[in-house]
């Protein structure tokens, strides 16, 4: 069974500073999809980015970016020029890649609480 | 954009009582899940639901719980005879299926069931 780890249950930033939320996984595939997502209180999760295991490159959405080792297992995810509005609780989930079958269950990690100080 | 959504946000039960949540997916959508948090711990998987069956449920969702698609719209989660350790937050969620097989999931609010 995959697991998900998210070592650090809070992390704090300056704004227009840059954080990095650390993410690693344990699986024996090969192929399979990482997301992070954002959940700003009572509010719903929502997507920030994704990676394909099969792609090298690191994927970036505007300010948001991932560093993926996929040797090490690790999918780490960086904020850059941080805003009020990332203050929010950052969920790491795992997906197998299974295109033949319908599992698309994602494995979640704890969670990371994130504030930002203006 | 178009939004999962849930009703009750919250959910307070006495213990033995069934409650059912209720989700409305994105229309388009054909796979639907259900999702938990107890307070503190990871969000764990309970059930994925496709084609008006259970496509794949966690050793949670044991006989105690139950998914219905009752109508074109509302994907329920039925919980029958509540235990305290039923108190959580539960989300669902749904995702369109396409070609390419990393169509993320859509997430709800959540509904905070409290079982008293």
């Amino acid at each position: 069974a995959q697991t998900v780890t998210q070592s650090q249950p809070e992390m704090s930033v300056q704004e227009a500073e840059t954080v990095t939320l650390s993410c690693t996984y344990d699986t024996s595939e090969s192929d399979y999809y990482l997301f992070w997502y954002k959940q700003p209180p009572s509010r719903q999760m929502i997507l920030v980015i994704r990676q394909e295991a099969y792609k090298q490159q690191n994927a970036t959405e505007n300010r948001f970016s991932v560093n993926f080792q996929k040797a090490a297992k690790s999918f780490s995810l960086k904020i850059s020029d941080s805003q009020l509005g990332d203050a929010a609780m950052y969920f790491c989930a795992y997906r197998s890649q299974n295109s033949g079958g319908s599992n698309y269950k994602l494995t979640f990690g704890k969670g990371t609480l994130l504030t930002v100080n203006p | 954009e178009p939004e999962v959504t849930q009703t009750p946000s919250h959910q307070v039960t006495q213990m033995g009582q069934e409650v059912i949540l209720r989700c409305v997916p994105i229309s388009n959508h054909l796979y639907f899940y259900w999702y938990r948090q107890i307070l503190g711990q990871k969000v764990e998987f309970l059930v994925s639901f496709y084609n008006n069956e259970i496509s794949e449920k966690s050793e949670i969702f044991d006989d105690q719980f139950s998914v219905e698609r009752p109508d074109g719209s509302n994907f329920t989660l039925k919980i029958r005879s509540t235990k305290l350790e039923d108190s959580a937050m539960y989300f669902c969620a749904s995702s369109e299926r396409g070609i390419l097989s990393n169509q993320p999931q859509h997430f709800g609010d959540g509904t905070r069931l409290s079982i008293l």
